[in-house]
C-alpha cells in the first residue's frame, strides 16, 4: 500500500471550518483516498473518497491537489461530535487490496 | 440507515479458551473482514472474505484464527486458543461490490482474555 503522512493532532474552534491535511506523495494512478473517522469508544465510519476530483457529501469535502501528492478532508463548520481520528488511506481500485490504517489525526474540536 | 451487527459488545474469556466473535453484515454486501484495536493502538487489518473464501489475511491472522459463514447471514471470527496479547477491540466491515462504496464497521465486540 502507498503511504500517507498526517498531522498527528490538530485542534479546531466549535463551528468553525477545519482542513485536515494528507500528504502520499507515492500514490499510484489507481489508487484511491479514502478518509474514515473514528468517534471515542466507536469503529471507524467512512467519509469520503475521491480518485482525481475534488468531492462533496454530507459529511465533508474532499480536496485533491492536482498532482494527486496530497489531499485535504474540510469539515465546514466543525461540531463537538466531529471530535475524533481522521484517517487518510489509499486503496489500490485495481488490485483491490484491502484497507490498512495509519495512526491518524486526532481532531479535538473546543468549544 | 444499514448497521453492522456485533454480538457480544464484551467479552471475558481465560487464556487458552476459544472465543467466538459472531457479525452480520449488511444484507446485500458481498465484502466481508475483520480489524482489530489493541487499547490505544491503530486499527490492524486481520482477514478479508468473498465468495466464501479468504481474499487476504496480515500476518497477525495466523493459524490460531479462522473465519466462516456459516449462513447467508453471519460471519464469525474464531480464535482457537486465546492469548493475553488478543484482548482488543475486534471489527467486522462490510462493503457493497464496487468502487462507489466505503466500507460500513459495526461497533466492535471488546475481548478481554485474562
Amino acid at each position: 500500500d502507498a503511504k500517507t503522512t498526517q498531522p498527528n493532532s490538530m485542534e479546531s474552534n466549535e463551528e468553525e471550518p477545519v482542513h485536515l491535511p494528507c500528504n502520499h506523495s507515492t500514490i499510484s494512478g489507481t489508487d484511491y483516498i479514502h478518509w474514515y473517522r473514528q468517534l471515542p469508544s466507536q469503529g471507524p465510519e467512512y467519509v469520503i473518497h475521491g480518485l482525481t476530483s475534488n468531492v462533496n457529501n454530507r459529511m465533508a469535502s474532499l480536496a485533491i491537489a492536482e498532482d494527486r501528492k496530497s489531499s485535504t478532508l474540510i469539515l465546514h463548520r466543525a461540531t463537538l461530535r466531529d471530535a475524533a481520528v481522521y484517517y487518510c488511506i489509499l486503496r489500490d481500485g485495481y488490485n483491490n487490496n484491502d484497507m490498512r490504517f495509519g495512526a491518524g489525526t486526532r481532531l479535538t474540536v473546543k468549544p | 440507515e444499514p448497521e453492522v451487527t456485533q454480538t457480544p459488545s464484551h467479552q471475558v474469556t481465560q487464556m487458552g479458551q476459544e472465543v467466538i466473535l459472531r457479525c452480520v453484515p449488511i444484507s446485500n454486501h458481498l465484502y466481508f473482514y475483520w480489524y482489530r484495536q489493541i487499547l490505544g493502538q491503530k486499527v490492524e487489518f486481520l482477514v478479508s472474505f468473498y465468495n466464501n473464501e479468504i481474499s487476504e489475511k496480515s500476518e497477525i491472522f495466523d493459524d490460531q484464527f479462522s473465519v466462516e459463514r456459516p449462513d447467508g447471514s453471519n460471519f464469525t471470527l474464531k480464535i482457537r486458543s486465546t492469548k493475553l496479547e488478543d484482548s482488543a477491540m475486534y471489527f467486522c466491515a462490510s462493503r457493497r461490490t464496487g468502487w462507489a462504496y466505503g466500507y460500513t464497521f459495526g461497533s466492535g465486540t471488546r475481548l478481554t482474555v485474562v
